[in-house]
């Protein structure tokens, strides 16, 4: 199975900060590569699929890029709602993999 | 508008067998290109997939856990069956159910609707 791993696990970052997290994919995914962001008790939500392209409805402050192994999720200007978990998949194999998480905290 | 829902049991014991349901609306499970999977996450840990059901019938499983797990659909009911055999404590999770689709336009399966999740205490 492909092994996804995200750096860092967590963050502390103040509003308005620019972050950025990164996630690492143990053999080429191409560009199948998601990024969800999770809130404290509720369902993972669809960011960025395909490793950059933008789900309808959701904030162009958010943006990924990246192919093959290496692939980062930035947050251009933080907002008080996007303090949360963030995890990267992998859909390139039938059997998807998901990333440790970043949680991403108030500083 | 789509929906999933996850039901089953809120605690097993070791041992038994875990049944969960997917009861989904806005969609059919018979639509070429789509797809349900269950997806599991631990108290404060990472998500895991387990396993896939395609609108062919095509079964996908978890390499760890494909021996202790059976997916299934009734296409009739709207609905995705998960059993899970010889639960342990280590089991204790939320399980979500999520749908991923082919959209032409994007050339690309999106995962794009999940369930709430159902917690699953596993006592020993």
């Amino acid at each position: 199975d492909i092994q996804m791993t995200q750096s860092p696990s967590s963050l502390s970052a103040s509003v308005r900060d620019r972050v950025t997290i990164t996630c690492r994919a143990s053999q080429s995914i191409s560009r199948h590569l998601n990024w969800y962001q999770q809130q404290p008790g509720k369902a993972p939500k669809l960011l960025i699929y395909a490793a950059s392209s933008l789900q309808s409805g959701v904030p162009s402050r958010f943006s990924g890029s990246g192919s093959g192994t290496d692939f980062t999720l930035t947050i251009s200007t933080l907002q008080p709602e996007d303090f949360a978990t963030y995890y990267c998949q992998q859909s390139y194999t039938s059997r998807p993999t998901f990333g440790g998480g970043t949680k991403v905290e108030i500083k | 508008q789509v929906t999933l829902k996850e039901s089953g049991p809120a605690l097993v014991k070791s041992t038994q067998t875990l049944t969960l349901t997917c009861t989904f609306s806005g969609f059919s499970l018979s639509t070429t290109g789509m797809r349900v999977s269950w997806i599991r996450q631990p108290p404060g840990k990472a998500l895991e997939w387990l396993a896939r059901i395609d609108w062919d019938d095509d079964k996908f499983y978890s390499t760890s856990l494909k021996t202790r797990l059976t997916i299934s659909k009734d296409t009739s009911k709207n609905q995705v069956v998960l059993t899970m055999a010889n639960m342990d404590p280590v089991d204790t999770a939320t399980y979500y159910c999520a749908r991923d689709y082919y959209y032409e336009s994007s050339a690309y399966y999106l995962w794009d609707y999940w369930g709430q999740g159902t917690l699953v205490t596993v006592s020993s």
